[in-house]
């Protein structure tokens, strides 16, 4: 089954302690993209990646960081995790940047950060 | 400011009423999409419209892409409970590289 897989679900941390979620797809889609989701602001782009070790910031790259190593994955990494990055991340995968490619979406990690 | 204005951002209606739902911007594109989100759910796209003045049928959803490839607005004709979610429009810019834009989305929920 095509689909985007993002681990952990949900996700409780302390304040500055690193943290990663994984995403995976297995679609051999090149553009791969990571959001959060905060009430009324709608999804916005952290960073996405044209193709393996291709990466670039979205609207709001503060605080995190990605890589692409392998097609297949893309983590999320927060080396020092703050209060206001608590939010509903997503990643997502489409064959390719074209405007008009459909871009398929995990279920989603639900992070706290006290 | 947004480059994406949804509205409205909420509408509760009853099970049979008909909706518009609008995503506005100053900007032109090339393409625009359609996305619904169920709750705990991630996006799934609806539509994908890409020339100026097109009109788009799914069963009982209209979309429609302005003329001026500007804005879009979505048309729900006998709205379901099933049509309960949060609709989002969403766009690759011509400028600032390969981001996608997302409006905030208006959020509908259909009374049975």
């Amino acid at each position: 089954e095509a689909q985007v897989t993002q681990n952990p679900r949900y996700l409780i941390t302390v304040t500055g302690k690193k943290l990663t979620v994984t995403c995976s797809q297995n679609m051999n889609h090149e553009y791969m993209s990571w959001y959060r989701q905060d009430p009324g602001l709608g999804l916005r782009q952290i960073y996405y990646s044209m193709n393996v070790e291709v990466t670039d910031k979205g609207d709001v790259p503060e605080g995190y960081k990605v890589s692409r190593k392998e097609k297949r994955n893309f983590p999320l990494i927060l080396e020092s995790p703050s209060p206001n990055q608590t939010s509903l991340y997503f990643c997502a995968s489409s064959l390719s940047a074209q405007p008009n490619t459909e871009a398929f979406f995990g279920q989603g990690t639900r992070l706290t950060v006290v | 400011t947004q480059l994406l204005e949804q509205s409205p951002q909420f509408l509760s209606i009853q099970e049979g009423e008909n909706l518009t739902v609008y995503c506005n911007s100053s900007s032109v594109f090339s393409s625009l999409q359609w996305y619904r989100q169920e709750p705990g759910e991630g996006p799934v796209l609806l539509v994908t419209v890409v020339t100026g003045g097109e009109v788009k049928k799914l069963k009982r959803l209209t979309f429609q892409f302005g003329d001026a490839r500007k804005d879009s607005s979505l048309h729900i004709t006998a709205a379901q409970p099933g049509d309960t979610g949060l609709y989002l429009c969403a766009v690759l810019p011509w400028a600032g590289g390969f981001k996608t834009i997302f409006g905030a989305g208006t959020r509908l929920f259909v009374k049975a």
